[in-house]
This record gives C-alpha cells, sequence and structure tokens, in this order.
C-alpha cells in the first residue's frame, strides 16, 4: 500500500499569506493525486483532483502541481474560510489512501 | 443539487453489527460508483471499498475483508454498508462518497455524505 506523508503537520500563518502544501508518496502515483479540504465537524471537500485540476467551483486561488512521488498545493491568498485541515489522497494504486492531514491555522 | 444524506448515529457492544445507509438525490444514482471512507478519531481518512451502483459488484480493502458488506438499492437511490463483528478500533465517522462519473475518474469523490459516527463500547 501507498503511504502518504503530508508536510508540515500544522501550518500557522495570516489571512493574505501565500500557503505551501506538501504530499509525498512513498511511489509513484504518477499523477493520481487529490487534495480535499475539510473543516471540523464537516466531510471532506474536494478541491484538486489529478495534481492540477481543479474540482467544479473551486476558487482560483487553489492550485496544485506535481507528479511522480512530490506533490503541492499552493493557496496564493489566504481567506479566512481556507483555515482547516487538507488531505492529499492518491488514486494510482489499489488500495486508495490519504495522507495524515495538514492543519491551516491562523497565526 | 447532489446530496447525500446518511443515517444518524450508533452506539453498538463489541461483536455486534452496524448498518451505514446513504440516500442520495438529485442526480441518477446509476451513473456513478460510491464509495466508503471512515475516519477514527484524530486519525486520517480511510478507503474501505466501493460499489459499482449498476450491477453491484464490489470490492473491498484487504484489512476489511470478510467484515464489511457494501450493498444498493437502486430504486431507493441508496447505498449501505454494514460492519459485522465490531470492535473498539472500529469507533469511526464514516462516509459515504460519490465517485465523479467518467472512466477516467475513477477514485475521485466529488461529494460526501455528512458523516455516520458509530461508537463501539461494552
Amino acid at each position: 500500500e501507498i503511504v502518504l506523508t503530508q508536510s508540515p503537520a500544522t501550518l500557522s500563518l495570516s489571512p493574505g499569506d501565500r500557503a505551501t502544501l506538501s504530499c509525498g508518496a512513498s511511489q509513484s502515483v504518477s499523477f493520481y493525486l487529490a487534495w480535499y479540504q475539510q473543516k471540523p465537524g464537516q466531510a471532506p471537500r474536494l478541491l484538486i483532483y489529478d495534481a492540477s485540476n481543479r474540482a467544479t467551483g473551486i476558487p482560483a486561488r487553489f492550485s496544485g502541481s506535481g507528479s511522480g512521488t512530490d506533490f503541492t498545493l499552493t493557496i496564493s491568498s489566504l481567506e479566512p474560510e481556507d483555515f482547516a485541515i487538507y488531505y492529499c489522497q492518491q488514486r494510482g494504486n489499489w488500495p486508495y489512501t490519504f495522507g495524515q492531514g495538514t492543519k491551516l491555522e491562523i497565526k | 443539487q447532489v446530496q447525500l444524506v446518511q443515517s444518524g448515529a450508533e452506539v453498538k457492544k463489541p461483536g455486534a453489527s452496524v448498518k451505514v445507509s446513504c440516500k442520495t438525490s438529485g442526480y441518477t444514482f446509476t451513473r456513478n460508483a460510491m464509495h466508503w471512507v471512515r475516519q477514527a478519531p484524530g486519525q486520517r481518512l480511510e478507503w474501505m471499498g466501493w460499489i459499482n451502483t449498476v450491477n453491484g459488484n464490489t470490492q473491498y480493502t484487504q484489512k476489511f475483508q470478510g467484515r464489511i458488506t457494501i450493498t444498493r438499492d437502486t430504486s431507493a437511490s441508496t447505498a449501505y454498508m454494514e460492519v459485522s463483528s465490531l470492535r473498539s478500533e472500529d469507533t469511526s465517522v464514516y462516509y459515504c462518497a460519490r465517485e465523479t462519473a467518467g472512466s477516467t475518474m475513477i477514485g475521485v469523490f466529488d461529494y460526501w455524505g455528512q458523516g455516520t459516527l458509530v461508537t463501539v463500547s461494552s
């Protein structure tokens, strides 16, 4: 099973800052990586799929990049509603797996 | 609009079974596969298995093989997941997650249920 490792575990930033979140895979998943946002008490929300494709309705400040084993989610200018936990998920190999999450908190 | 509405929280004793439902609306149920994902307190999301809503075929991760059963009722646009032989480690929030339609979108989850907390305690 592919292990996804996210860094940092916690990221403390202010509204308006640029956020860079990383996800590393234990073996190549090609470009089959997605990013989800989860707020307390809510279900995950799909942000990015296939490394760099924004899901329907996702603002342009969210962008993804990477391939193989190294991926990045960038939020260009943080809005108050962006403070949440972010998970990466791979579908390149079965079983699908998720990272442990990065908590984006207000500084 | 697309909605996935899950059944309510459950408290079960070790060794019991639980069946969680996921009622869908706002789209044609058989156009999309349905997956189940769980999240134990403070832990990462864990994919459990999925069902082909057209023919009912299922696939489960090895970890849950033999202990979970995913079914669907197309007339009710509802998917179900049953977990048997519950143990304390199964205490989690269980989510249904719709797979995006299209052969190139296998394993991409575009809509999720609100989650069902299952607590296993003696």
